[in-house]
């Protein structure tokens, strides 16, 4: 089941500059997550933020929940050739044992 | 260091074939997962497993088998009745309480039918 949407499908930015991605769902959660997929490896969680929870931060990462408008986004500051990745919101509500995933925000950083 | 462990990283399969994919976790997590990603695509859920001896099917689970008789391994098959099997395969572990932290994913193992 897929249920998260990224927003936007890719982005291209240049070193040194912010990146932000948005994640939205459509059923109640108990906790949203983030994850980085470098070209052809596995997938690095990054973050996990609770429905109670409004913004998270870890290092660079800066992560907001709106469970109103059942929405989150990613902010990604001062960005590195390193950054480049593919980047998926996936949702935990607890109903099974399962996480819905996004589609992903391709994210390229140009030197 | 404590992880999960897919192999092979590259895998051939000849039509009418099955192949097994391998997974190991030390992490001592109950709870092991198989995810199939296509090009350009998220993750699909093949198969999911909460305790040993005791597995649930996922979205698109027709074609694959699994068996989870060690706490540590999870490994999935891929029989000839996965009539499109070339994909990238991605094995994910986690605690049973989910709340506080992430899954823990393998490097993958990448099948392609020749």
């Amino acid at each position: 089941s897929q249920q998260g949407e990224e927003d936007p499908q890719a982005l291209s930015i240049q070193e040194g500059e912010n990146a932000t991605m948005n994640c939205s769902y459509k059923t109640s959660i108990n906790n949203l997550q983030w994850y980085r997929q470098n070209s052809g490896r596995g997938l690095v969680h990054l973050i996990l933020i609770r429905s109670n929870e409004r913004e998270k931060h870890s290092g660079r990462l800066r992560v907001t929940l709106d469970t109103s408008k059942k929405s989150s986004s990613l902010l990604i500051t001062a960005s590195r050739a390193a950054d480049t990745a593919s980047y998926f919101c996936a949702t935990d509500a607890y109903s099974n044992y399962q996480l819905i995933w996004g589609a992903g925000t391709k994210l390229i950083i140009k030197p | 260091d404590g992880g999960i462990t897919q192999s092979p990283k590259y895998l051939f399969r000849k039509e009418g074939q099955n192949v097994t994919l391998s997974c190991e976790q030390n992490l001592n997590h109950d709870a092991m997962y198989w995810y199939r990603q296509d090009p350009g695509q998220g993750l699909r859920l093949i198969y999911y497993s909460q305790i040993v001896n005791d597995f649930q099917k996922g979205d698109i689970a027709e074609g694959y088998s699994v068996s989870r008789e060690k706490k540590e391994s999870f490994p999935l098959t891929v029989t000839s009745a996965q009539k499109n099997p070339t994909a990238f395969y991605l094995c994910a572990s986690s605690p049973t309480d989910r709340g506080a932290t992430g899954y823990t994913f393998g490097s993958g193992t990448r099948l392609t039918v020749v």
